[in-house]
């Protein structure tokens, strides 16, 4: 089956800088990768994906690339806020078949 | 944009006795589910795939006579965790999507606490 692997497992920035979080998966059939910030005792929530025919898709201030060849895909998150302090996790699915989810990030933004 | 509602949100339970954890897709049909189960600080663990009219599939190591899973309807899923123990305490979650949607959607999750 697929193996996720995320890292790092936390990461502290200060408001305004930049974080990156990266994944790689195992399993070449994958093509569909979302990523979902958890805040403590919620739900998880969809805050950008991207498939495997892209290469790097963009939605204000958070970006994701993908490189198929190398199986590794990162999440960038610019200009953080603190309400930006969250778990971060990654996930790779095949045709939307099973989500095999990352071990999270934890990422705190300090003011 | 689709919503699927779990409930309960919390439960505490004795030892032996058994819970059933509902999934519902509001205003989309669901014919796959998904069950993720997640210990404090770590990551959604694949339990098991839900399939409206037929049987669950499991992942490894999970026991399928423990955590029975129903989907008789398209819009409806549940979970039953048998004869619950301590280990079983957990923050149980599903995930759903609806075809016209793209992405998955989780349900709000269910605390789990056995004692």
């Amino acid at each position: 089956g697929e193996n996720v692997e995320q890292h790092p497992s936390t990461l502290s920035v200060q408001e305004g800088d930049s974080a990156v979080i990266k994944c790689t998966y195992s399993d070449s059939a994958s093509n569909y990768f979302p990523w979902y910030k958890q805040e403590l005792g919620k739900r998880p929530q969809l805050i950008i994906d991207i498939r495997s025919n892209v290469g790097e898709k963009k939605d204000q201030r958070i970006a994701v690339t993908l490189n198929k060849t190398a199986k590794h895909f990162s999440l960038h998150i610019t200009e953080t806020q603190p309400e930006d302090s969250a778990v971060y996790f990654c996930a790779a699915s095949n045709n939307f078949n099973k989500f095999y989810f990352g071990s999270g990030t934890k990422l705190n933004v300090k003011p | 944009g689709a919503v699927v509602s779990q409930h309960p949100s919390w439960v505490i339970c004795k030892s032996g006795t058994s819970v059933k954890i509902e999934c519902r897709s509001l205003d989309f049909q669901a014919t796959t589910m998904f069950w993720y189960r997640q210990f404090p600080k770590q990551s959604l663990m694949l339990m098991a795939t839900s399939n409206e009219g037929s049987k669950a599939t499991y992942e490894q190591g999970v026991e399928k006579d423990k955590f029975l899973i129903n989907h008789a309807s398209l819009t409806l899923s549940t979970l039953t965790v048998t004869s619950a123990h301590p280990e079983d305490s957990s923050f149980y979650i599903c995930s759903a999507r609806d075809r016209g949607a793209y992405g998955y959607t989780f349900g709000s999750g269910t605390r789990l606490t056995v004692v």
